[in-house]
């Protein structure tokens, strides 16, 4: 069964770079979409980008500035990096395959 | 900027039918928005429920339904259980993007 694991740091300072990773255990990386939804606390839900996995990009174009994503096929990941973080990208970050499996989700926090 | 727009909040009564929807500022919700339902309950992850209009994954309870309602996309919950109540958003896809809705916190009470 197909499941994902995500990690990555969870305090940043502003102007740092986010880098996030997440794994794909139990199946094929190939003919799916991977993505990154994020969610700040108590709001809703914003999707970030997805990526397959011959590494073509669609990114949020209020993002798209700051986002790149990355797929590594050799070992199942796919990567999130988003710089010039600040508080107000302080959210739970989600990794997604197809929007059908949800990673568990990481807690970003962006604090002086 | 592309809006979508929800119900904030709608209260159902067990047993009862609920119909949640999901409109566009550019205009009518179509099939080729590619609308998806997922339902979120606190702490936990969102769940799909539906893709592409009104297909079902094979956990989705056969009491959810999607549909185009109008010019908008829908959710119906027929025979509302308790444990129904969550945070239920629509996503809608716009040529190589996509964009959710706000969420509609639905109460089963």
């Amino acid at each position: 069964q197909l499941q994902l694991q995500q990690w990555g740091a969870g305090l940043l300072k502003p102007s740092e770079t986010l880098s996030l990773t997440c794994a794909v255990y139990g199946g094929s990386f190939s003919t799916h979409y991977w993505g990154w939804i994020r969610q700040p606390p108590g709001e809703g839900l914003e999707w970030i980008g997805d990526i397959n996995q011959k590494g073509a990009t669609n990114y949020n174009p209020s993002l798209k500035s700051r986002v790149a994503m990355s797929v590594d096929t050799s070992k199942n990941h796919f990567s999130l990096k988003l710089t010039s973080m600040t508080a107000a990208d302080t959210a739970v970050y989600y990794c997604v395959k197809n929007f059908d499996l949800w990673g568990r989700g990481t807690l970003v926090t962006v604090s002086s | 900027q592309t809006v979508v727009t929800q119900e904030p909040s709608l209260t159902v009564s067990p047993g009862g039918t609920v119909t949640l929807t999901c409109a566009s500022s550019t205009g009518a919700v179509t099939s080729s928005y590619d609308p998806n339902w997922f339902q979120q309950k606190p702490g936990q992850a969102p769940r799909a429920l539906i893709y592409n209009t009104n297909n079902k994954y094979s956990w989705t309870p056969a009491r959810f339904s999607g549909s185009l309602l109008g010019d908008k996309a829908a959710l119906t919950l027929s025979g509302v259980q308790p444990e129904d109540e969550a945070e239920y958003y629509c996503l809608l896809f716009y040529g190589g993007g996509w964009v959710f809705g706000g969420g509609t916190k639905l109460t089963v009470l």
